[in-house]
């Protein structure tokens, strides 16, 4: 089946403890995105990669950091988290093009306290 | 910059009625738009998108949406709705061609509708 990976689907840490969410999609899809939601502001862009060793940042990134060593795999990394970055996090992917859909996750619910 | 406004955060319609829920968009050059649906814990799913051509555009699960340039709209639509349709709902505008670096054609979403439908 088709499908975009996300783990874990509920993590709840502390503040400055190292954490990373992992993202794999088995499509064969050049690009990855990750976003994060929060209650009345949608969805917001965290980082993307166009490709394997090719990532950019996206409308807040910071306080995260990403890799693409591969190309089914785009782990979020978050180094010292913070409870503002308590939130709903989607992982997604897509063909290159720009009238191709992209397929999330079903996310991944962080809770920093 | 491309921008996408909802501006319902919610709608309610009753079981069988017609719904609506709306969405407009600014961009420079022709839009490309799309419409996605969150359901509880879940992802959120394509429905559909517009490129080019017929202003009335089909997709999954019975939705069809339809794209209107001169009131930069692009609202959503259903002839009967379903309990099940309930969710929220994200309008999506991708960046023009000339706005991306390198083709990466970001995607701005707006903030969401959630949609409720009663029996």
């Amino acid at each position: 089946e088709a499908q975009v990976t996300q783990n874990p689907r509920y993590l709840i840490t502390v503040t400055g403890k190292k954490l990373t969410v992992t993202c794999s999609q088995n499509m064969n899809h050049e690009y990855m995105s990750w976003y994060r939601q929060d209650p009345g502001l949608g969805l917001r862009q965290i980082y993307y990669s166009m490709n394997v060793e090719v990532t950019d940042k996206g409308d807040v990134p910071e306080g995260y950091k990403v890799s693409r060593k591969e190309k089914r795999n785009f782990p979020l990394i978050l180094e010292s988290p913070s409870p503002n970055q308590t939130s709903l996090y989607f992982c997604a992917s897509r063909i290159t093009g720009r009238d191709s859909p992209l397929h999330f996750g079903n996310g991944t619910r962080l809770t920093v306290t | 910059a491309q921008s996408v406004a909802q501006p319902e955060d919610q709608v309610n319609v009753a079981e069988g009625n017609p719904l609506t829920v709306k969405c407009t968009y600014s961009v420079s050059g022709n839009p490309y738009l799309f419409w996605y649906v969150q359901y509880p814990n879940r992802g959120l799913q394509f429905l559909l998108k517009y490129i080019t051509g017929d202003n009335l555009v089909k997709g999954s699960y019975g939705f069809e949406a339809e794209f209107n340039k001169s009131q930069t709209s692009f609202h959503l639509k259903k002839p009967s709705a379903l309990v099940s349709d309930s969710a929220l709902y994200f309008c999506a505008v991708r960046d023009p061609p000339s706005y991306s670096g390198a083709g990466s054609y970001q995607l701005t979403f707006g903030k969401g509708t959630k949609l409720s439908v009663i029996p």
